[in-house]
């Protein structure tokens, strides 16, 4: 069974940073496309990012510079280190497996970035 | 700032069928990249629902299927059940901002 667990949340004052983890089972990260998506709250989802299974990388816009996502392929997880954090990061962050579309989805861990 | 429009909100009766639509650009949905559906039970993450325009995912009711024509695509719930009370979202890739986008999302209530 394929599992995707977030963790690594929690209220950070703006410009602080934080790392998220993803940790799978049931699948192997480095063979496939992970991405990261969020959702603010009462709002819409936003691809985040993408990381291929050749490591290549992509961001929206709205972190570029800022995020980097990457994987420990000997831990089977996703990692999410987000620096220069404001305000409109606030969101949960979700943790999917794949690229064109998203079939495995973790339950999201929230951020909230405020003083 | 979402480049797929939905409506708000749909409703219907149970039994009844709703359509929900997906408006892109030709940068989009019109450039020949699918679209692809999720459904978002309240206060739970977001689940595949119709991937590559029109195909469900293993243990998705045959209730739920999906199309795509020029720069729109459309999701059709058939036999409306209060379950199915949730909010919906496509999802395409846009080549000129080179991101994979979602809609706006469409909250769906039975009545």
């Amino acid at each position: 069974e394929v599992q995707l667990v977030e963790s690594g949340g929690g209220l950070i004052q703006p410009g602080g940073s934080l790392r998220l983890s993803c940790a799978a089972s049931g699948f192997t990260v480095s063979t496939n496309y992970m991405s990261w998506v969020r959702q603010a709250p009462g709002k819409g989802l936003e691809w985040v990012s993408v990381i291929y299974s050749d490591g290549t990388t992509y961001y929206a816009d709205s972190v570029k510079g800022r995020f980097t996502i990457s994987r420990d392929n000997s831990k089977n997880t996703l990692y999410f280190q987000m620096n220069s954090l404001r305000a409109e990061d606030t969101a949960v962050y979700y943790c999917v497996r794949g690229s064109g579309y998203y079939y495995d989805w973790g339950q999201g861990t929230l951020v909230t970035v405020s003083s | 700032q979402s480049v797929l429009t939905q409506p708000p909100s749909v409703s219907g009766a149970p039994g009844q069928r709703v359509i929900i639509s997906c408006t892109g650009t030709s940068s989009n949905i019109g450039a020949g990249y699918d679209v692809h559906w999720y459904q978002q039970l309240p206060g739970t993450a977001p689940k595949l629902l119709i991937y590559g325009n029109s195909n469900r995912p293993s243990g998705v009711p045959d209730r739920f299927s999906g199309s795509k024509s020029g720069t729109s695509a459309s999701l059709a719930i058939t036999g409306l059940q209060a379950e199915d009370e949730a909010d919906y979202y496509c999802q395409s890739y846009d080549s000129s901002l080179r991101a994979y986008v979602f809609g706006t999302g469409t909250e769906v209530a039975v009545l």
